[in-house]
């Protein structure tokens, strides 16, 4: 059975810095691209990073880059999520996913205020 | 971007209704290789995403055949034949064709 389980979440204050992680299990986690996607409160899904199935290549929209990088650790079948500067409206559930949706992990809930 | 339009937002619908939610995107969505990476999601409440869809019309694991996905290039459908209670949630169609990958805004399917 595959599972994705996220971890880090937590309330932190404006320009923090969170790191998430999301620990992958059931299948071969070397072999796939994989994708973190948020969800503010009441609202739809974004994007917000991918990495290459061999972490040589990341990718972010404008909105999280040079605050967010995404990274993974094949051995350990781990992808992370390194969240720096962080504002209000990074607020939002994050899930780990792999490549094309087919699974998502339960959720980790971020919230920045002061 | 590839702008993903989903209409209608909202849909109010009987048991053993069916139903169809419409997906168009900016662009066209078939990639170099030939395939078309347009999805179909369901969101249920409180619950992560579950993917129906993938590739325009594949079923996902475990997904009951009442589900079905139609269309190409820029113009999409799902169907829900027979909803029923647990088929309730947001909908949302999303494409990873191209980069950035992006999402619909969402259909909300809920009971009359």
């Amino acid at each position: 059975e595959v599972q994705l389980v996220e971890s880090g979440g937590g309330l932190v204050q404006p320009g923090r810095s969170l790191k998430l992680s999301c620990v992958a299990s059931g299948f071969t986690f070397n072999n796939y691209w994989m994708t973190w996607i948020r969800q503010a409160p009441g609202k739809g899904l974004e994007w917000v990073a991918s990495i290459t199935n061999t972490g040589g290549s990341t990718y972010y929209p404008d909105s999280v880059k040079g605050r967010f990088t995404i990274s993974r650790d094949n051995a350990k079948s781990t992808l992370y999520l390194q969240m720096n500067s962080l504002r209000s409206e990074d607020t939002a559930t994050y899930y780990c996913t792999r490549g094309g949706y087919p699974y998502w992990g339960q959720g980790v809930m971020v919230t920045v205020s002061s | 971007d590839v702008v993903m339009t989903q209409t209608p937002p909202s849909l109010s619908v009987a048991i053993g209704q069916s139903v169809s939610i419409s997906c168009k995107s900016s662009q066209s969505l078939v990639y170099s290789d030939g395939k078309t990476y347009l999805h179909w999601l369901l969101q249920s409440p409180g619950r992560s995403p579950k993917r129906l869809i993938y590739q325009v019309s594949n079923l996902g694991s475990g997904v009951p055949d009442r589900f079905s996905g139609t269309g190409s290039q820029k113009d999409f459908t799902l169907k829900i034949s027979r909803v029923e209670a647990e088929d309730l949630g947001v909908y949302y169609c999303a494409q990873t064709t191209h980069f950035p990958p992006t999402f619909g805004a969402g259909t909300k399917l809920e009971l009359k």
